[in-house]
């Protein structure tokens, strides 16, 4: 079974408008970390946001937020105002049993290429 | 600020041939990886090692060797290549600790191509 789950293999928004990328994961871990890496053409990898299992509120940084519905087992991506520069794939990643020995393995999903139109 | 370093950017082998896709990084991490990513997979987890002398599979780790005699590298070989191993090659690395948010940071890949 697929632990992380994108089923949006690709996105077109509208310049400016908000847009939600989505991401299912699972696991019967109750310690687990949630995190979203964007790859630009250039190929490169980049941290956008994380989010813990045990945290009690929703991560933001800057204009990314990150809708986590622990019951559903979801953890969408929201870019506000979206620019032309947030045209990427992106990619949902989890990392389970953290309080473990040798559990550093980060899980990514198959990627959600987003497309910004001006 | 290097950061992760990869080398090289391209290559291409043809079948057969082996090959050592060099990682370095500069952060003191001790934790480092290597993933690959095809199309419509993602990427997915080749070999990783959590300090110098202690190295362990991944998913995908038939067709390739690691070894970790040191902190700062983490070189990938390719005892002989076969066309299923083209792919973008990604060499990762995080601090070993216990903290869930603890991030991997990302070399800038490899792209290679196995005829």
């Amino acid at each position: 079974a697929q632990k992380i789950t994108q089923t949006q293999p690709g996105m077109f928004v509208q310049e400016k408008e908000a847009v939600t990328l989505d991401c299912t994961y699972d696991t019967s871990d109750p310690s687990y970390g949630l995190f979203w890496y964007k790859q630009p053409s250039s190929g490169e990898m980049i941290f956008l946001i994380y989010q813990g299992s045990y945290d009690q509120q929703n991560a933001t940084e800057g204009r990314y937020s990150l809708n986590f519905q622990k019951a559903r087992k979801s953890a969408n991506l929201v870019i506000s105002a979206s620019q032309l520069g947030d045209s990427a794939m992106y990619f949902c990643a989890m990392r389970e049993g953290t309080q473990y020995f040798g559990n550093e393995k980060l899980t990514f999903g198959t990627g959600t290429r987003l497309t910004i139109i001006p | 600020n290097a950061g992760v370093t990869q080398t090289p950017k391209f290559q291409v082998l043809k079948t057969g041939q082996s090959m050592t896709l060099q990682c370095a990084q500069d952060m003191n991490h001790e934790y480092m990886s290597w993933y690959r990513q095809d199309p419509g997979m993602g990427l997915r987890l080749i070999h990783y090692s959590v300090g110098a002398g202690i190295t362990d599979q991944g998913e995908v780790p038939n067709g390739y060797n690691v070894s970790r005699s040191t902190t700062e590298d983490f070189p990938l070989r390719l005892l002989s290549a076969a066309p299923s191993q083209t792919s973008v090659y990604f060499c990762a690395s995080s601090h070993h600790t216990y903290r869930a948010d603890e991030k991997l940071f990302f070399g800038s890949g490899t792209q290679l191509s196995v005829l």
